[in-house]
């Protein structure tokens, strides 16, 4: 079954505490993205990587970081930087860039 | 700056009612442009895109470079379109898809 997994679903943090946000996907696309959603604000992407050992940061990278050491995976860290990280998290892929967007299905992140 | 922009949070028509859900843009190349639709307890999925010019569940949208504008329309709105939309734009240069604030659309029987 192809698609993009992401995991947990849900996910708590404790204060000065870094965190990672898994994204896997089995579709071979080269493009990968993570997007931040809050009420209100829409999507607002966090970083992105059109290929394999590359990635940019999109508009709010501030307080995240990502590796993309595998085609498959683009891990996502939520570091104690981040003041305000309770948010749904969305991670995508396409097979370029200019392809359309295939959306997992979200982790949703809380500060205890 | 690029910029996408949804002025409305929340469309509630009747079914049957014609609907319009805007979206205005800002970008200083050739926009390429999309609806993004995320009904309840899916994922968000590509909706339309502009250089298709095709009518997707009834909904088609154009793009008017004069007003910097891609309303997304649909002229009998039907309750399983009630979800949450979302107008993208990607920029050429980078490869970005930046996200308007998204407008929730609640077809009423």
């Amino acid at each position: 079954d192809g698609g993009i997994t992401q995991s947990p679903k849900y996910l708590f943090r404790k204060e000065g505490q870094n965190v990672t946000l898994s994204c896997e996907q089995n579709l071979n696309h080269d493009a990968m993205y993570w997007y931040r959603q809050d009420p209100g604000q829409g999507l607002r992407l966090i970083y992105y990587s059109q290929i394999v050992n590359d990635f940019q940061k999109g508009d709010i990278a501030e307080g995240y970081s990502v590796s993309r050491e595998k085609k498959e995976s683009f891990p996502l860290t939520v570091t104690s930087a981040q003041k305000n990280p309770t948010a749904f998290y969305l991670c995508a892929s396409s097979m370029r860039q200019d392809e359309k967007l295939f959306f997992g299905s979200g982790t949703q992140l809380s500060v205890l | 700056a690029q910029r996408v922009t949804q002025p409305e949070k929340l469309l509630s028509v009747f079914k049957g009612a014609p609907v319009e859900l805007k979206c205005n843009y800002s970008y200083s190349g050739s926009p390429e442009l999309f609806w993004y639709v995320q009904y309840s307890r899916q994922r968000l999925q590509l909706l339309l895109r502009h250089i298709s010019r095709e009518s997707i569940k009834g909904f088609t949208a154009d793009l008017n470079k004069g007003e910097t504008s891609f309303h997304l329309k649909k002229p009998f709105a039907q309750e399983e379109d009630s979800a949450m939309y979302y107008c993208a734009l990607r920029s050429g240069n980078t490869g970005k898809l930046i996200f308007g604030q998204g407008t929730t659309l609640q077809v009423k029987p």
